[in-house]
């Protein structure tokens, strides 16, 4: 079993839906948890980055922590064809170690 | 100004050939990465530098080997080109050791025939 179980997808929804991507981990000493965007032929960007449980939001994006269920949420709201990409989870027990990363999912946005 | 610059951003190339990638930010962080990212679109983190300090060697074959001049630089070195070292290399850099906020560049795609 994999620490970050993502899936692959690709997810199709069309324009103007809420979009959820999720990631499982195994590891309960995870507490950073964060989301990169990837589009095609670019490199990873930093979505959001959350601390231990909760919520944040940034615009239409939501991310949720849900540590007893060790599950994470990616929440695109009013979802755009600019949101087509690969999105991916990566987590980490602390600041100083690596992230564990999810295989990322691709999402796609039909105008 | 681009803050994590990789070049070249595609090598296709021989099996058995030697290739080098380079890398170079602006952003004045200490620590960098070499990342691998296969067809799947999976990151596995291969090098990572702490102000020209090597901190994180994953198990990577040593046909690879990194080399950081100073700590805005990060080089890699492939010998011996083999077909599974197809995939695209992502250089990445950190203003902390860890799981800080990571900068990539916009990779490297390496094709080997």
């Amino acid at each position: 079993q994999k620490e970050v179980e993502q899936d692959p997808g690709p997810l199709s929804v069309p324009e103007g839906a809420i979009v959820s991507l999720n990631c499982t981990y195994s590891n309960s000493a995870f507490q950073y948890f964060m989301w990169y965007r990837q589009y095609s032929r670019k490199g990873p960007e930093l979505l959001m980055y959350t601390y231990s449980s909760g919520n944040k939001e940034d615009g239409r994006f939501t991310a949720q922590v849900d540590k007893s269920s060790k599950y994470i949420s990616l929440f695109i709201r009013d979802s755009q064809p600019s949101d087509s990409a690969t999105y991916l989870c990566g987590m980490s027990e602390d600041s100083n170690y690596q992230l564990i990363w999810g295989a990322g999912t691709k999402l796609i946005i039909k105008p | 100004d681009t803050a994590v610059s990789q070049t070249p951003k595609y090598l296709v190339t021989q099996m058995g050939n030697d290739k080098s990638i380079k890398c170079e930010q602006n952003l004045g962080h200490d620590t960098m990465y070499w990342y691998k990212q296969d067809s799947k679109k999976f990151l596995k983190i291969m090098f990572s530098y702490n102000n020209k300090e090597l901190i994180i060697n994953e198990t990577v074959p040593n046909r690879f080997s990194p080399k950081s001049p100073d700590k805005a630089h990060l080089n890699l070195h492939i010998n011996s080109l083999e077909l599974g070292d197809s995939a695209v290399y992502f250089c990445a850099s950190s203003p902390l050791r860890g799981a800080g906020e990571l900068f990539f560049g916009e990779g490297s795609r390496l094709t080997v025939l």
